[in-house]
């Protein structure tokens, strides 16, 4: 079964510290990679999206991903946190085009201390 | 924002009575979702909608159905509530054609079933 696996569960930060999140997922075809961030009491939103093409994909709010096919990985990175970044951050993979289902990792919460 | 709204936001119910949640979207996509948030777990799928009359079960199914009698409207029934059912729920949609179908969530539903 696919699955999407993100190994840290809670990271804390200070503020301009360098942001690495990691996500890899299991699926040997073709994919379609998402990061969505949800702010306390919110409701998920689309940081970035990864279909074919640079691997390195940049989204909003100064966020960028890496699309690493042989290490099957979509990590998710921001060069300076800032204390509104608090939030959890969520992969996603949509494995090929025969499938309408996202496959979600568990999450990351990231505190960022001001 | 992809025209997305949930009601109730938030409900609170007894063990045993039935519950139905409704998702409404006004762009009129294709595929629409229901996922349950819970703690450790991310989002998981509930149940799936490729088309009107049109559904699918997803990881978590158990305990819940679904009807979609029309494109913009998607209803998420509990027959009869249990506690393991308190949880955050969530609808999404997919747009759709292209290729790059990407998921859009709405504001969520919190339940608490006692």
């Amino acid at each position: 079964a696919q699955s999407v696996s993100q190994h840290n569960h809670h990271v804390i930060l200070s503020e301009a510290a360098s942001l690495e999140l990691g996500c890899n997922y299991s699926y040997g075809g073709t994919v379609n990679l998402f990061w969505y961030v949800q702010y306390p009491g919110q409701h998920l939103q689309l940081l970035l999206k990864y279909f074919s093409g640079d691997p390195l994909v940049k989204g909003i709010k100064g966020f960028e991903a890496e699309f690493i096919k042989s290490k099957f990985s979509f990590n998710l990175r921001k060069p300076s946190v800032q204390w509104s970044d608090t939030a959890e951050y969520f992969c996603a993979v949509k494995a090929g085009s025969g499938t309408y289902k996202y496959i979600f990792g568990t999450g990351t919460r990231l505190k960022v201390l001001a | 924002d992809a025209g997305i709204t949930q009601s109730p936001r938030h409900k609170v119910t007894e063990t045993g009575t039935p519950v139905t949640l409704r998702c409404h979207q006004t762009e009129n996509h294709r595929y629409m979702y229901w996922y349950r948030q819970d703690p450790g777990h991310g989002l998981r799928l509930i149940h799936y909608s490729y088309g009107v009359k049109d559904t699918d079960k997803g990881e978590v199914s158990d305990g819940y159905s679904v009807s979609r009698s029309k494109t913009e409207d998607f209803l998420l029934t509990l027959e009869s509530a249990t506690s393991s059912q308190t949880s955050v729920y969530f609808c999404a949609i997919s747009e759709s054609g292209g290729g790059q179908e990407t998921q859009y969530f709405g504001p969520g539903t919190r339940l608490l079933v006692l």
